[in-house]
């Protein structure tokens, strides 16, 4: 079965420092994989995502992934941390042929002055 | 934004009692889901549904049961409702993940059970 680890459930960087959160997979088949964005008090939207083709994914501000098949990887990362960038990170992985989407546990990631 | 309605947004409903909450999409998506979204858990599937009287079970099914007679409605069930079953719900819909096409997430119901 599919899974999900997202190691570091909270992440504190200063503004202006590198972002990287970790993700890592667990698939039988070649895995459909996602970072999703929560907002306070809102739902998820996509930041990114890697199907087939190249490994490193850009997806919306500023952030990108890179898909590391022999080490079941797919770590969030964004050179420059903003203040807005302050929110819950959460990495998921469709579940092979079914349609099943499984997500990890959530990364808060906290951006200081 | 996709077209994805959650009823009702907020409930506060007593232990025992049965609850409804529902899903509602314009985007005629195959695939629909039911999380729960809990501090330190993330999100956990509940159920999810694969077409029309198409359902299977997720990670944490146990109390919970669905329905999708139609289309655009996936509704989620809590028989009767426990305290362990306050959480905020999620509906996601996804077109198909043979298109690898993206989820989209509805805006969440808060449940309390008291």
């Amino acid at each position: 079965a599919q899974s999900v680890t997202q190691l570091g459930s909270h992440v504190s960087v200063s503004e202006g420092a590198l972002v990287l959160l970790r993700c890592n997979y667990s698939s039988s088949v070649p895995p459909y994989l996602f970072w999703y964005v929560q907002y306070p008090n809102q739902g998820l939207q996509l930041l990114l995502k890697y199907t087939t083709g190249a490994t490193l994914v850009k997806g919306i501000n500023g952030f990108e992934a890179e898909f590391k098949k022999s080490e079941t990887s797919f770590h969030l990362t964004k050179p420059s941390a903003h203040m807005s960038d302050a929110a819950e990170y959460f990495c998921a992985v469709y579940s092979g042929n079914t349609g099943k989407l499984i997500f990890g546990q959530g990364t808060t990631l906290q951006v200081k002055p | 934004d996709a077209g994805i309605t959650q009823s009702p947004r907020h409930k506060v409903t007593e232990t025992g009692t049965p609850v409804t909450l529902r899903c509602h999409q314009t985007e005629n998506h195959r695939y629909m889901y039911w999380y729960r979204q809990d501090p330190g858990h993330g999100l956990r599937l509940i159920h999810y549904s694969y077409g029309v009287k198409d359902t299977d079970k997720g990670e944490v099914s146990d109390g919970y049961s669905v329905s999708r007679s139609k289309t655009e409605d996936f509704l989620l069930t809590l028989e009767s409702a426990t305290s362990s079953q306050t959480s905020v719900y999620f509906c996601a819909i996804s077109e198909s993940v043979h298109l690898n096409t993206e989820a989209f997430f509805g805006q969440g119901t808060r449940l309390t059970v008291v």
